[in-house]
């Protein structure tokens, strides 16, 4: 069963307009959530974080909102940019370890 | 500063050889991990070394072993290799549990069996 879910494995978006990536996840006990971008034959590079007591985490041009709730996080990345067509990989902290998600590819067209 | 370093970058096993992936971390972390990613699954933990001299199975770690050689080095070992355990296999290694980031991976082993 898999605790951390992205259901959107493809997002396109026109250079300049707002990209925003979803992920679920079913486990209470995540006490952070990371987001990390992949370029191909590379690995997994950390982007920004939310810790579970918070809603919302800004880092220049990518915001995170949480809805601890909902059990949902979403990525806010504006502008986007032909440089951020990566794979985008939602992750959950237990403290032992992260569990990912199956990743969102994102193609930001010029 | 090199990070994470993992060797070899890509290698061809045929069925029921063995290999040892190598991995280390400059950084003086404590915490060193290894996942596996295959296509549409993300990446799933293998084995993980919360410090020196420990380690604890992750979600799928049957046909591996591993080793904490010291706090720089974490190996993980294919005994008897399958086609089932092609895959890119990423190492981790992160400064403090319980920290929400921190976590650096290496550039990935690409590990195909035939």
């Amino acid at each position: 069963d898999q605790q951390v879910k992205q259901n959107s494995p493809s997002l396109s978006v026109q250079e300049g307009r707002i990209s925003i990536l979803n992920c679920d996840y079913t486990n209470s006990m995540f006490d952070y959530f990371l987001w990390y971008k992949k370029y191909p034959a590379e690995g997994p590079t950390f982007l920004i974080s939310i810790s579970s007591i918070k809603d919302k985490n800004e880092d220049g041009r990518f915001t995170v909102f949480l809805n601890k709730s909902a059990k949902h996080l979403s990525l806010h990345i504006v502008p986007s940019q032909p440089g951020d067509s990566a794979v985008y990989f939602c992750a959950a902290s237990d403290r032992r370890a992260l569990t990912f998600g199956s990743g969102t590819r994102l193609q930001v067209q010029p | 500063n090199a990070g994470v370093t993992q060797t070899p970058k890509f290698q061809v096993l045929k069925t029921g050889q063995s290999m040892t992936l190598q991995c280390a971390q400059d950084m003086n972390h404590n915490s060193m991990y290894w996942y596996r990613q295959d296509p549409g699954m993300g990446l799933r933990l293998i084995y993980y070394s919360a410090s020196e001299g420990t380690t604890d199975k992750g979600e799928v770690p049957n046909g591996y072993n591993v080793s904490r050689l010291n706090k720089r080095e974490f190996s993980l070992r294919l005994e008897s290799a399958a086609p089932s355990q092609t895959s890119v296999y990423f190492c981790a290694s992160r400064r403090d549990r319980g920290s929400g980031y921190g976590y650096t991976f290496g550039s990935g082993t690409r590990l195909t069996v035939v």
